[in-house]
């Protein structure tokens, strides 16, 4: 139980195109998920907090307008990158917020994302 | 959260017992301390999470001394698979709350 997917896993994309990013919860609903975005050989960095039904919160520094996050049903949150450049690219992984018989969040696998 | 230290990278060989352990000086009472696995070009998988004293599950074993200022993940007996970051974190909620991932410690089990 508790899976968490992310489609697609990865994706290629010209310069200047938008690029979504789909985080599902499967077998259970989460009323927050998280996206981070991750740089070879770095850390996780937490981007946003996505609740279920309201804007979602940026983390200093991440734009709003370029990271376009939508939770619009408790198993589903996405993640648009509009006008993506090649800086942009990245590894993005989501995290939902578990039932609450589990003090832990679960992962999704991650979307490599290649700006060209 | 509170702050952690780790070493950045390790190396073991296959079949020994390695140990990482975290420091976190400002941990708080209702604190916990969770350990998470990454491997390559995936999301991070919850490995073990304890309060104090000695936690134990079929994948690893967590020590934590009184003082709770530290804390050691042990990984009985690796394999090339445990090759992966392995990150502490410490926090009062790890499910409803935003997580600040540290450096992590990057193990590497030579054959």
């Amino acid at each position: 139980g508790a899976v968490v997917s992310q489609h697609p896993s990865r994706v290629i994309c010209k310069s200047g195109t938008s690029v979504k990013i789909e985080c599902r919860s499967l077998d259970f609903q989460a009323t927050t998920m998280f996206w981070y975005r991750q740089f070879p050989k770095k850390s996780l960095m937490l981007m946003a907090t996505s609740n279920e039904g309201s804007k979602a919160t940026y983390e200093q520094g991440v734009e709003k307008d370029k990271f376009l996050i939508n939770h619009a049903s408790l198993t589903l949150s996405t993640l648009t990158v509009t006008s993506a450049h090649p800086e942009d690219s990245s590894f993005y992984i989501c995290s939902a917020s578990a039932p609450p018989s589990y003090n832990e969040q679960f992962f999704g696998p991650g979307t490599r994302l290649t700006v060209l | 959260l509170a702050k952690t230290t780790q070493p950045i990278s390790m190396d073991s060989y296959e079949g020994q017992e390695v140990n990482i352990t975290c420091s976190h000086n400002n941990i708080a009472t209702n604190d916990y301390i969770t350990w998470y696995q990454q491997f390559p070009s995936q999301g991070p998988r919850f490995i073990i999470q304890g309060y104090k004293t000695k936690v134990t599950n079929e994948v690893a074993s967590l020590f934590i001394p009184a003082d709770r200022k530290s804390s050691t993940l042990s990984l009985p007996r690796v394999s090339l698979s445990d090759t992966a970051v392995y990150y502490c974190l410490v926090g009062v909620s790890f499910g409803n709350e935003k997580l600040t991932f540290g450096t992590g410690t990057r193990l590497t089990i030579i054959p």
